[in-house]
């Protein structure tokens, strides 16, 4: 089964809209990870965010904010005022512990208008 | 800071010879991770080290790909021999220490192979 799932292939906007990707997880353990990536063209993945379940409090860092909902097992990125420069893919991960593999959703790849 | 470093950046061979990729991860990351990324998907672990020792191989295929770091620091994945559906993209990533709460892993920039 699919532990991490991004329902969302294909995204588009225009710059300075706000944009919001989906992740759904699945875990049977209470601790765990979860990442939000970035790969832009050039092909290298880039570390956004990192939410550990154990703290549910959502934040804001710069243009980036996350939802993380235990609830509803979902880990969701907004992007506010897009701009092109975010074009890229963005793939949600999940860790079952501190250094274990991570396992990727298939990634949402966003495109911005400018 | 210098980060993952990764050689070469692409390579295209004719199926059934070999290749190696190598990966030297960013100064003092204990772990270290090899990742298969097939077109319109995303990465899968297919070995994880420790220093020098394995943790998970389990989804290394085996019979044609092989691993190692022997002194704990870089490392180099081969595939022999390859096949039509090994063309992926290979992503080393390293994180600080297996066990300890900052695990995000930081990637190189991969291996582009492509398998004619």
């Amino acid at each position: 089964a699919q532990k991490v799932t991004q329902a969302q292939t294909e995204i588009s906007v225009v710059e300075k809209e706000d944009v919001t990707l989906d992740c759904v997880y699945e875990t049977r353990d209470t601790t765990y990870y979860l990442f939000w990536y970035k790969q832009p063209p050039s092909g290298e993945l880039v570390f956004l965010i990192r939410r550990n379940s154990f703290d549910e409090q959502n934040e804001i860092s710069g243009r980036y904010s996350w939802n993380f909902q235990k609830s509803t097992s979902s880990f969701n990125f907004t992007i506010t005022a897009s701009q092109v420069v975010d074009s890229a893919v963005y793939f949600c991960a999940l860790s079952e512990a501190p250094g274990n593999q991570f396992y990727f959703g298939t990634g949402t790849s966003l495109t911005v208008i400018p | 800071e210098a980060g993952v470093a990764q050689s070469p950046r692409y390579k295209i061979i004719e199926k059934r010879q070999s290749v190696a990729f190598w990966c030297n991860p960013i100064s003092g990351h204990a772990t270290l991770y090899w990742y298969q990324q097939i077109l319109g998907q995303g990465p899968k672990l297919l070995i994880q080290f420790q220093n020098n020792g394995v943790v998970d191989d389990s989804q290394l295929p085996k019979d044609r790909f092989s691993a190692e770091r022997l002194k704990g620091v870089d490392s180099t994945l081969k595939i022999q021999p390859a096949k039509l559906e090994d063309s992926a993209v290979y992503l080393c990533a390293s994180s600080f220490l297996a066990g300890s709460s900052y695990n995000e892993q930081f990637f190189g920039p991969g291996t582009r192979l492509t398998v004619l």
